[in-house]
């Protein structure tokens, strides 16, 4: 069975930094791309980035390229993502997801295996 | 103001048919294979249709995409109150080089 399983409810204050993961299993992690998604209180899905954790090939959305760094550790079949200085703004629910098939120069949200979300609350 | 654009809701009664649409341009939806999502209260959103048609294995024949020129549609037949949920319609815009979706449509299940 699929399964990614992504890190705890995270409460922060603003300027603090943070690490969130995600862990994939009954496959073969390393072959699949790991996309992540926003999800903002009420509103829709942002596509945030992707990697793929054979070769770190990383895949960024002009909205989020330089606010956070999407990483993996293939050897232990985890994705990564990280922001160096949270703000308030950055409340949000993320997901991470599989990717069906290979990103060449387009990328389209084919992910057919999803996290169950990490919620991060950021907050004075 | 998402760059793909969808009703913000639909509603039709249990065991008919609705059709849900996804309007964008040539640098997206024009040019390249769209998704569709399902997503339920509370959950993470699940996958329905991918390369404008196709659906993953599990996913009932009850949904269907299509797409044509700019636009594509999503149909569900025989519709449960269970279906109660927020679609959402995705694929990459070439201009952009990113991935875009659409607001979010809410179907009601009368």
């Amino acid at each position: 069975e699929v399964l990614l399983v992504q890190s705890g409810a995270e409460v922060k204050e603003p300027g603090e930094s943070l690490k969130i993961s995600c862990k994939g299993s009954g496959y073969r992690f390393s072959t699949y791309w790991i996309g992540w998604v926003r999800q903002m209180p009420g509103k829709g899905l942002e596509w945030m980035g992707i990697i793929y954790p054979r070769d770190s090939d990383t895949r960024y959305s002009p909205s989020f390229q330089g606010q956070v760094t999407i990483s993996a550790d293939e050897s232990i079949n985890t994705a990564y993502l990280q922001w160096s200085s949270l703000k308030a703004s950055d409340t949000a629910m993320y997901y991470c997801a599989r990717r069906l098939g290979y990103c060449t120069s387009t990328c389209p949200p084919d992910f057919d295996y999803w996290g169950q979300g990490t919620l991060v609350t950021v907050s004075s | 103001q998402s760059v793909l654009t969808q009703p913000p809701s639909v509603s039709a009664a249990p065991g008919q048919k609705v059709t849900i649409s996804c309007s964008g341009s040539n640098s997206n939806i024009g040019n390249n294979y769209v998704s569709w999502y399902q997503q339920l209260p509370g959950t993470a959103p699940k996958l329905l249709i991918y390369d404008n048609n196709k659906r993953p294995s599990g996913i009932p024949d009850r949904f269907s995409g299509s797409k044509s020129g700019t636009s594509a549609t999503l149909g569900i037949t025989g519709l449960q109150t269970g279906d109660e949920a927020y679609y959402y319609c995705g694929t990459w815009d070439s201009s952009l080089s990113d991935v875009v979706f659409g607001g979010g449509t809410k179907l009601t299940v009368l």
